[in-house]
């Protein structure tokens, strides 16, 4: 099926740094979503965003809807080693539809 | 808080069993989602379920089926298992209104011998 482009597709970063990602797509969505999912778990949604220009907060994760529509920011501050994980996006369409296409995922490992 | 729950989380089957994999959600939702998941493909769609009884195929729905009796579970059947379909796969549900917002279960990990 279909996927997002998702950069970048891992990085190591250092306790306390800054994380930012993001997803781009060639089509405009209507939804965007951000999930986490440790290793041999299920994704757990972080952050929903529904309109252009959002910018929505969860702790330290802040997370962006692009004004153009066709991409999203996660952002992570201070990261801490509990962070690790795979985050990845997620679009719809069209409000109501049932596909989502799904980004390609952001391996993240955090250095104590 | 939504909870979505799956009736196993490792499962070893032989190739050509018939394999069950169950999934309920508690908050009523009338939308629900099994994928399944494979390194460097991603998350792909088997069947979609957009009410009690209703189902529609995703991208990959061959060799799979789905049943959904009643509005707070949603089965997924492989009628005959074979190691291709060896996959780690999640059930999803979602309440239909203005904040489409989808929530995955914790995942079966389906091993097929």
């Amino acid at each position: 099926g279909q996927q997002l482009n998702q950069s970048p597709q891992s990085m190591f970063i250092q306790e306390g740094e800054d994380v930012s990602m993001n997803c781009t797509s060639s089509s405009i969505f209507n939804t965007w979503l951000w999930y986490k999912q440790d290793p041999g778990e299920g994704p757990v949604l972080l952050i929903a965003l529904y309109k252009a220009g959002e910018l929505t907060s969860n702790g330290r994760l802040t997370a962006q809807f692009g004004i153009t529509r066709k991409d999203s920011f996660l952002n992570i501050s201070a990261s801490i080693p509990s962070d690790v994980g795979i985050y990845f996006c997620a679009g719809q369409f069209l409000p109501g539809t049932y596909k989502y296409i799904f980004g390609t995922g952001t391996r993240l490992k955090v250095l104590a | 808080d939504v909870k979505v729950t799956q009736s196993s989380r490792y499962l070893v089957k032989r190739t050509g069993e018939k394999v069950f994999l169950e999934c309920v959600q508690d908050m009523d939702h009338e939308n629900m989602f099994w994928y399944r998941q494979d390194p460097g493909l991603g998350l792909r769609l088997i069947y979609f379920s957009y009410d009690v009884k209703m189902k529609e195929k995703g991208d990959i729905p061959e060799g799979y089926s789905v049943s959904r009796e009643k509005k707070e579970r949603f089965s997924l059947i492989l009628e005959s298992a074979s190691t291709n379909q060896t996959s780690m796969y999640l059930c999803a549900s979602r309440y239909q209104g203005w904040t489409d917002t989808q929530y995955f279960g914790p995942g079966t990990r389906l091993t097929v011998l």
